[in-house]
């Protein structure tokens, strides 16, 4: 069963900080990895993807990426009040033809102002 | 705008009632996702459609089931509602690896 752990929170953190989520993956195999934002009553959003083992920066975003620990996180600089929402994980397994995604439960992030 | 379109937006049935949930992707993405969203247990895949003409369970595909209509057009139907189908419903599509998905806005259905 692959698995995909996240901490759900919530992650409080003062406006103008760094938040950092985590996410450890089961499946030694996979290959790409998501991260989604969630508000509350919404459909989830893709932030950003990363394939590569290291840092993806996009913007306040930086996703990071270690294969050996099995181990990707997402840091938001800055952070926002707007930022306050659910953030998933979501992880691929090797290139097999478009099998579904793997999705951690979230992590809820409260940006306080 | 262009994306993935959900009907209806939100559902009342009463146990044992029927009904179709409709996604249609207007991006040409080949495969195409239905889950389900309940607090505390994340987003949990019910059927998916790898391409045109295939689909397959997910994880909890036990009183559901779907239809590849076309390319566009993947659908999601309840045959006899039951209390623990309450839930919010997503319809996802995706190009291909290793690209995401993109989400529909959403279905929430409750059933009484």
């Amino acid at each position: 069963q692959k698995e995909v752990e996240q901490n759900s929170g919530p992650l409080s953190v003062p406006e103008g900080a760094i938040a950092s989520l985590n996410c450890t993956y089961s499946d030694r195999g996979s290959q790409s990895f998501f991260w989604y934002r969630q508000y509350s009553g919404k459909s989830p959003e893709l932030i950003m993807f990363i394939y590569s083992n290291g840092d993806k920066e996009d913007g306040r975003f930086t996703a990071q990426l270690n294969k050996a620990s099995q181990y990707v996180s997402l840091l938001i600089r800055d952070s926002q009040p707007s930022d306050s929402a659910t953030y998933l994980c979501a992880v691929n397994e090797m290139d097999s033809g478009n099998t579904p995604l793997v999705f951690g439960k979230g992590t809820r992030l409260s940006v306080i102002a | 705008n262009a994306g993935v379109t959900q009907t209806p937006k939100f559902q009342v049935l009463k146990t044992g009632q029927s009904m179709t949930l409709q996604c249609a992707q207007d991006m040409n993405h080949n495969s195409m996702y239905w889950y389900r969203q309940d607090p505390g247990m994340g987003l949990r895949l019910i059927y998916y459609s790898a391409s045109e003409g295939t689909t397959d369970k997910g994880e909890v595909p036990n009183g559901y089931n779907v239809s590849r209509l076309n390319k566009r057009e993947f659908s999601l139907r309840l045959e006899s509602a039951a209390p623990s189908q309450t839930s919010v419903y997503f319809c996802a599509s995706r190009e291909s690896s290793p690209y995401g998905y993109t989400f529909g806005s959403g279905t929430r259905l409750t059933v009484v």
